[in-house]
């Protein structure tokens, strides 16, 4: 398997400021993670797929602007949700998949609940 | 696109009772998979099936996978309180160049003791 790790677990902030979401996979060398959305009592949504030196591929819909997400390294990406408003507020969570191809099973980490006030 | 739908979006059983959900998919799955995510957790794989007519089980839980590989069923026989929780199916388009999971929406279960 494989251990993900995300931070912070729970943040608050004002409208208008920028938060940052980091996703860590601690044992696996990950090329690819998948950022999700999740509302209360809702499905997971795939909002971006994160790519190890390159540009992340966005879901439609999702703005590129808004949430700006940078894989820097193979251990570790970032979402940035950027001015944030209240109907930002949100479960976000990513995932790895070490599978051959990108197949098989995905491992979360504990995802990060985001309020705005 | 790809859709997944799951039914039912609630079901309560008493501990000891017998649970079922079920998923659909618009579209042919290359695999199908179920997660479960307890209240306030993040989603933890429990099976992935890939054959069409496969069924898999683990312990009181059983997992099938359709003939024709739109739709996919969770069993659990004798619920216990432990089986709280949320439970989603993800599929994989059949044929796709690109591998995405589709999530229904999810099945909460809560169990009275």
């Amino acid at each position: 398997g494989a251990v993900v790790s995300q931070h912070p677990s729970r943040v608050i902030c004002k409208s208008g400021t920028s938060v940052k979401i980091e996703c860590r996979s601690l044992d696996f060398q990950a090329t690819t993670m998948f950022w999700y959305r999740q509302f209360p009592k809702q499905s997971l949504m795939l909002m971006a797929t994160s790519n190890e030196g390159s540009k992340a591929t966005y879901e439609q819909g999702v703005e590129k602007d808004k949430f700006l997400i940078n894989h820097a390294s193979l251990t570790l990406s970032t979402l940035t949700v950027t001015s944030a408003h209240p109907e930002d507020s949100s479960f976000y969570i990513c995932s790895v998949q070490p599978g051959l191809g990108n197949t098989g099973e995905l491992f979360f980490g504990e995802g990060s609940r985001l309020t705005v006030l | 696109g790809q859709q997944v739908m799951q039914i039912p979006q609630y079901q309560h059983v008493q501990e000891g009772e017998d649970f079922t959900t079920y998923c659909n998919s618009s579209t042919t799955l290359s695999n199908i998979q179920w997660y479960k995510q307890r209240p306030g957790g993040h989603p933890v794989f429990l099976i992935q099936l890939v054959k069409s007519g496969e069924v898999k089980k683990q312990k009181r839980l059983t997992f099938q996978f359709g003939e024709a590989k739109k739709n996919s069923s969770l069993h659990i026989t004798a619920t216990q309180t432990t089986d709280v929780g949320t439970y989603f199916c993800a599929g994989v388009n059949s044929g796709g160049s690109n591998y995405k999971l589709t999530f229904g929406k999810g099945t909460l279960l809560t169990v009275n003791p």
